[in-house]
């Protein structure tokens, strides 16, 4: 079983609908949680955070995690075309200090 | 202030051949990782240094890949008698929590 998983998409919402990407995790002892944003040609961009049960809002972008379920998303409100990227999901874990797994990524497109 | 700097921004080189690409992390930053990204691919780790500490190497391809950091900033990954297969985007990141990574332009090496 790989440490992070994601649906790699791609995802395709319209303009203006809210996009929801998903993470599941494999560690129990995992306790911090990040979503990267990598545009085409791009390095991976770090867009949000979070290390505790339940939402972490910032700006359009809420982060939500289920520890008990090994579970991590995003979600994006009032989609746009400039949020069309692959988003990955990335998470620590307790036996490894200082390690990020990455997954895949799931790719979105927003279309206008 | 300055991210994460990465030099050269393109090589192409024969295979055979050693390389070098340099990271510079932020400034004040004590964990520096490596990572590779080859094309439509997920990130792929490959080595990781905290201060002192011993690097943790465990995600070297083979021992034609090597890394060092000097003075607990530049980092350097040497890819020695390169192959085909070593085309990728190399990757660098820098932490300073040792969690939250913050990823540089990358290098794309070509190899022919």
């Amino acid at each position: 079983q790989k440490e992070v998983e994601q649906n790699s998409g791609p995802l395709s919402v319209p303009e203006g609908a809210i996009a929801s990407l998903n993470c599941t995790y494999s560690d129990r002892g995992s306790q911090s949680f990040f979503w990267y944003r990598q545009y085409s040609g791009k390095s991976p961009e770090l867009i949000m955070s979070i290390y505790s049960n339940g939402d972490k809002e910032d700006g359009r972008f809420t982060a939500q995690l289920n520890k008990a379920s090994q579970y991590v998303s995003l979600l994006i409100r009032d989609s746009q075309p400039s949020d069309s990227a692959t988003y990955l999901c990335a998470v620590d874990r307790g036996s490894t200090l200082g390690r990020l797994y990455f997954g895949r990524g799931t790719q979105l497109t927003v279309w206008p | 202030g300055a991210g994460v700097s990465q030099s050269p921004s393109n090589k192409v080189t024969e295979k055979g051949k050693d390389v070098e690409l340099r990271c510079d992390p932020i400034s004040g930053h004590t964990a520096l990782y490596w990572y590779r990204q080859s094309l439509g691919q997920g990130l792929e780790f490959l080595i990781y240094f905290q201060g002192n500490s011993a690097p943790d190497k465990s995600g070297l391809p083979s021992d034609r890949f090597s890394a060092e950091r000097t003075g607990g900033s530049v980092s350097t990954l040497t890819i020695q008698r390169t192959q085909q297969e070593d085309s990728a985007v190399y990757l660098c990141a820098s932490s300073a929590t040792g969690d939250e990574q913050f990823f540089g332009p990358g290098t794309r090496l070509t190899v022919l």
